[in-house]
């Protein structure tokens, strides 16, 4: 089962300019982390924020959490052609230690 | 952070056929996640992998058709049973790191004819 909505499902920017991906979750959580898919292959954690943080950096990526709106939001700033790849959201059952992924951005770059 | 090696890296297979994935950790972990990713779709979680115990599968997959080995704290497989067309998508195995998150092995990508 997938934890929530991602938006957009596609998004096409040119290099330089900042990319915004919004992801929505339906439980509770410990915490929720982003990661990255290139080209259908093995996925790249990006950054992890925890249900007590409102915002996190990690050199260009900027995450937000709203725990009582149940989102975030993953910036990427002056993206690059190599940020070209799909992104996804995923939340973490505290219980289980399940993670269960967000339907995913893909996110174009163009040079 | 663990570093997983999952074989084969991709497959095309005949139907009525099974593969097995294989996904060795460099490091002892407790539990391994299995999960499948269809065209153009999100990861779905197919099972969890315990060592010394029967994987707990997710609503929708049952043993027979993806029966799963934890022989130790280092390995797992996930073997597609009787596979048909529906099956081609890509398989990737999962474990917890701590803090830095999960880690994923590189996905097998399978192609049923």
């Amino acid at each position: 089962s997938q934890q929530g909505e991602e938006d957009p499902q596609a998004l096409s920017i040119q290099e330089g300019e900042n990319a915004t991906m919004n992801c929505s979750y339906k439980t509770s959580i410990n915490n929720l982390q982003w990661y990255r898919q290139n080209s259908g292959r093995g996925l790249v954690h990006l950054i992890l924020i925890r249900s007590n943080e409102r915002e996190k950096h990690s050199g260009r990526l900027r995450v937000t959490l709203d725990t009582s709106k149940k989102s975030s939001s993953l910036l990427i700033t002056a993206s690059r052609a190599a940020d070209t790849a799909s992104y996804f959201c995923a939340t973490v059952n505290g219980n289980t230690g399940k993670l269960i992924f967000g339907q995913g951005t893909t996110l174009q770059v163009k040079p | 952070s663990a570093v997983i090696s999952q074989k084969p890296s991709r497959d095309i297979c005949q139907r009525g056929t099974s593969l097995t994935i294989q996904c060795q950790v460099d490091s002892q972990v407790t539990m391994m996640f299995w999960y499948r990713q269809q065209p153009g779709q999100s990861l779905t979680l197919i099972a969890t992998a315990n060592q010394g115990s029967e994987a707990t599968y997710e609503s929708g997959f049952v043993i027979d058709k993806f029966p799963i080995s934890r022989p130790n704290l280092t390995f797992s497989t996930l073997t597609v049973s009787n596979m048909s067309p529906e099956d081609s998508s890509i398989y990737l195995c999962s474990v917890a790191t701590g803090r830095e998150g999960y880690t994923f092995g590189s996905g097998t990508r399978l192609t049923v004819v």
